[in-house]
């Protein structure tokens, strides 16, 4: 199976400052379709998790543009342009490559 | 509007089997693309994925789990049923049941509740 690491068990954030969250596969989630299939959820506390991107880079439908998803192969990042207090909670990454499918750890965000 | 909704034991215990229903409304599981799932998660602990199936009846299972797993449709009343054989502690967790999409996109767009489920004596 795919593991799946978030090497950031938690991240201080500053409200108004930039945030980044790494994850790594162990093998390559790009497909020959040339598409990632690497998604982001938060699971803000006391929540479902909810979608924010797809495909390495796809933002869900309603995800505000601060947040964005790059990377590709076995390394991907989710930036947040500007962290905002309902930012906080666990950021999961997930792979969708093949079954079963794999979540990361989690980075758990909280504000400083 | 889609939903998506869980019901079944909150207390088993260790040797049962557990039984869960998630109800959907708002997408047919009958169309081309279109999957439900299930996914659980300790207290304080990661995501992880059980089971899913697909329009087309194919099934997919976590393979560390796939002896005590059965997931099943009955599209006619938009239910798919999660059943896991001789439960343990080590199963307590929230089960969520989630829409996946497949095909030109792929991901889980809708989340149920997630219903603790605890196992114990």
């Amino acid at each position: 199976e795919i593991v799946m690491t978030q090497s950031q068990l938690s991240l201080p954030v500053t409200p108004g400052e930039p945030a980044s969250i790494s994850c790594r596969s162990s093998q390559s989630l790009l497909h020959i379709d040339g598409k990632n299939y690497l998604d982001w959820y938060l699971q803000k506390p006391g929540q479902s998790p909810q979608l924010l991107i797809y495909l390495g880079s796809r933002r869900a439908s309603g995800v505000p543009d601060r947040f964005s998803g790059s990377g590709s192969g076995t390394y991907f990042t989710l930036k947040i342009s500007r962290v905002e207090a309902d930012d906080v909670g666990v950021y999961y990454c997930m792979q969708s490559l093949e079954t079963p499918l794999t979540f990361g750890g989690g980075t758990k965000v909280e504000i400083k | 509007q889609v939903t998506l909704k869980e019901s079944g034991p909150t207390l088993v215990k260790p040797t049962q089997t557990l039984t869960l229903t998630c109800t959907f409304s708002g997408f047919s599981l009958n169309t081309r693309g279109v999957g439900v799932g299930w996914i659980r998660q300790p207290p304080g602990k990661a995501l992880e994925w059980l089971a899913l199936i697909y329009w087309d009846d194919d099934r997919r299972y976590t393979p560390s789990l796939k002896s005590r797993l059965t997931i099943n449709r009955d599209a006619s009343k938009n239910q798919v049923v999660l059943t896991m054989t001789n439960m343990d502690p080590g199963d307590t967790a929230r089960y969520y049941c989630v829409r996946r999409l497949v095909g030109v996109e792929h991901y889980f767009d809708y989340w149920g509740q997630g219903p603790l489920v605890i196992v114990s004596s």
